[in-house]
């Protein structure tokens, strides 16, 4: 079956760095694709999405692109903190199925 | 409060016995999720309520899970016959009003250990 999964299991990175989380998804027909962050001991958290029919969006130090040629996505966060360390996990949605969500990816940010 | 609640936080159970798992949404969002996640691991989707459809319990493992949504609000994930390979963090999630769908809430789960 289609499913969302990613590059890197692990990451880490020198605080202030920008950080690079990436995902590869096979389902061309997404409507939405999605970050979400998972701190240690809590339910993931929404962190921002991007529309289908877009290929870029920025948030408050974090960027999100789309590259629907190549089926990736990606997650950039600029000057990486301390409290961005914890587990990154991408989601695609389409129409009324289920939200999928991918492997994850563990941020460690070095002091 | 406003947020999605999970009870009970933590569960220890003896293999064989059933357990049930209870989700508040937050009030409004149609749609409700129950995953399941084991140490160091990703979200298993278990299954999905959609307002007045019929769930999508593609997810499910066993004949042993089953859920109800009572009311389009509040949830329970029953586990019968519970075996050690159950033990994981069940999260509930919820969704829709003016957030969207793709915007997920979720609780803090529930720490279930078979022993």
């Amino acid at each position: 079956g289609e499913s969302v999964g990613l590059h890197l299991p692990t990451l880490s990175v020198q605080e202030g760095d920008n950080s690079i989380i990436n995902c590869a998804y096979s389902n061309s027909a997404s409507d939405y694709f999605i970050w979400y962050k998972q701190e240690s001991g809590k339910g993931p958290q929404f962190i921002i999405d991007i529309r289908s029919n877009m290929d870029k969006r920025q948030g408050q130090r974090v960027t999100v692109l789309l590259n629907k040629t190549v089926k990736h996505l990606s997650l950039q966060i600029a000057a990486t903190q301390p409290g961005d360390s914890a587990v990154y996990f991408c989601a695609e949605i389409s129409g009324n199925t289920p939200l999928v969500f991918g492997k994850g990816t563990r941020l460690s940010v070095i002091a | 409060g406003a947020g999605v609640s999970q009870s009970p936080s933590n569960k220890v159970t003896e293999k064989g016995k059933d357990v049930e798992l209870r989700c508040d949404p937050i009030s409004g969002h149609t749609a409700l999720y129950w995953y399941r996640q084991s140490l160091g691991q990703g979200l298993e989707f278990l299954i999905y309520f959609q307002g007045n459809s019929a769930p999508d319990k593609s997810g499910l493992p066993s004949d042993r899970f089953s859920a109800e949504r009572t009311g389009g609000s509040v949830s329970t994930l029953t586990i019968q016959r519970t075996q050690q390979e159950d033990s994981a963090v069940y999260l509930c999630a919820s969704a829709g009003g003016t957030g969207g769908y793709e915007k997920l809430f979720f609780g803090s789960g529930t720490q279930l250990s078979v022993l």
